[in-house]
């Protein structure tokens, strides 16, 4: 069964700092991955996926991700924070047998100025 | 174009009462999704219908939780006898199903249910 575990359940940066989420992935087939970003009170935005087709992925608002497939990671990532990119953030598996998701527990991002 | 609505965006209930909870997905979106996010946690999933069919119901806690989409569209997930443990933000999202597993699953803004 597909897995995702998102080390840090809180990560504080400074803004104009690198922002550095953690996910790691259990799959016993190759995986499709998705980070997706929840601000308060509002739904789930997807902020990249990866389809396998390269193994970094550029996505919205700057944000970029690298799969390694040794590590089993697929970890987030920003050069610069914006008070902007406070948010809670999840990354996901998708079911290779079924069409669901499988999120992690999330990272909640907090920006200091 | 018009994203996901859920509504009500707040259900406030009473322990042992009936809720009602509606999905409006993307026009032309054939799949849809509803998950639970609990306090502090990632969303779970509940229940997908491919069309107007369940494909998957696994992740129904129990048999007080039901959903229909009778035409394909809209979907009512429905609680019955509800339980102050089942006080959570319910998520529909949609997707268009072209079956690939690459499939973008977009959400709605949830239904903030609380059982008093």
């Amino acid at each position: 069964a597909q897995s995702v575990t998102q080390l840090g359940s809180h990560v504080s940066v400074s803004e104009g700092a690198l922002v550095l989420l953690r996910c790691n992935y259990s799959s016993s087939v190759p995986p499709y991955l998705f980070w997706y970003v929840q601000y308060p009170n509002q739904g789930l935005q997807l902020l990249l996926k990866y389809t396998s087709a390269a193994t970094l992925v550029k996505g919205i608002n700057g944000f970029e991700a690298e799969f390694k497939k040794s590590e089993t990671s697929f970890h987030l990532t920003k050069p610069s924070a914006h008070m902007s990119d406070a948010a809670e953030y999840f990354c996901a598996v998708r079911h290779n047998a079924g069409n669901m998701l499988t999120f992690g527990g999330g990272t909640r991002l907090m920006v200091k100025p | 174009g018009a994203g996901v609505s859920q509504t009500p965006s707040n259900k406030v209930t009473e322990k042992g009462k009936y809720v009602e909870l509606r999905c409006d997905p993307i026009s032309g979106h054939t799949a849809l999704y509803w998950y639970r996010q609990s306090l502090g946690q990632g969303p779970e999933f509940l229940i997908y219908f491919q069309g107007t069919g369940a494909a998957d119901d696994s992740g129904l806690p129990n048999d007080r939780f039901f959903a229909v989409r009778p035409e394909g569209s809209v979907s009512t997930l429905k609680i019955q006898r509800t339980e102050r443990g089942d006080s959570a933000v319910y998520l529909c999202a949609s997707s268009l199903n072209r079956g690939q597993r690459s499939d973008t699953q977009y959400f709605g803004p949830g239904t903030r249910l609380t059982v008093l």
